[in-house]
């Protein structure tokens, strides 16, 4: 069965400083892996998608995301934060070859402090 | 182009009353999830159509949840009678492409009391 792992519930980093979100991944083969960010009250937004290919892919915002066949992670990466990239950051895994079951990891809460 | 569309986004229940949500999702995506988020958790997915087809309903409670994509458009999920466990978000998220990006709608949250 395909899971995800969000290891760091709350991270608190310093505007301007730079973040990185972890995420491992399980799945039997190539998955399709996704991190998305939920603002309080709002719906997922997709901020970047790994499906092939290069293995850094470039999102919104200015995050961006490694992934690391070796250590089955996906790692969510950004320079330097903003106040407004405060909010909750999911990792998702899914299967490759049609329409697949999408897994979420429990999130990782960014607050960001002056 | 419109994004998923979701109705209430609010609704305050009793315990054992029952309650609907309606999810209009992005024109064209021929496949709709339903999402249950409880409070500090990630959404758990609670069925997937395709078209109007259910491809996944394993986490659905069906004793007490039930859904339906009549036409494979809009869809409805219901639950009867609500329990306070069922307090949580619900998401609704299409998809039209191979891939599984899925779009999210704002999300109903339910409040049983």
């Amino acid at each position: 069965a395909q899971s995800v792992t969000q290891p760091d519930i709350h991270i608190t980093v310093s505007e301007g400083a730079s973040l990185e979100l972890r995420c491992n991944y399980s799945y039997g083969a190539t998955p399709y892996l996704f991190w998305y960010v939920q603002s309080p009250g709002q719906g997922l937004q997709l901020l970047l998608k790994y499906f092939s290919g290069d293995t850094l892919v470039q999102g919104i915002k200015g995050f961006e995301a490694e992934f690391k066949r070796s250590q089955s992670s996906f790692n969510l990466r950004k320079p330097s934060v903003h106040w407004s990239d405060a909010a909750e950051y999911f990792c998702a895994v899914g299967g490759t070859g049609g329409y697949q079951k999408v897994t979420f990891g429990t999130g990782t809460k960014l607050q960001v402090i002056p | 182009e419109a994004g998923v569309a979701q109705s209430p986004r609010y609704k305050i229940i009793e315990k054992r009353q029952s309650v609907a949500f309606w999810c209009n999702p992005i024109s064209g995506h021929a496949t709709l999830y339903w999402y249950q988020q409880i409070l500090g958790q990630g959404p758990k997915l609670l069925i997937q159509f395709q078209n109007n087809g259910v491809v996944d309903d394993s986490q659905l409670p069906k004793d007490r949840f039930s859904a339906e994509r009549l036409k494979g458009v809009d869809s409805t999920l219901k639950i009867q009678p609500a329990k306070l466990e069922d307090s949580a978000v619900y998401l609704c998220a299409s998809t039209g492409s191979s891939y599984n990006e899925q779009f999210f709608g704002p999300g109903t949250r339910l409040t049983v009391l």
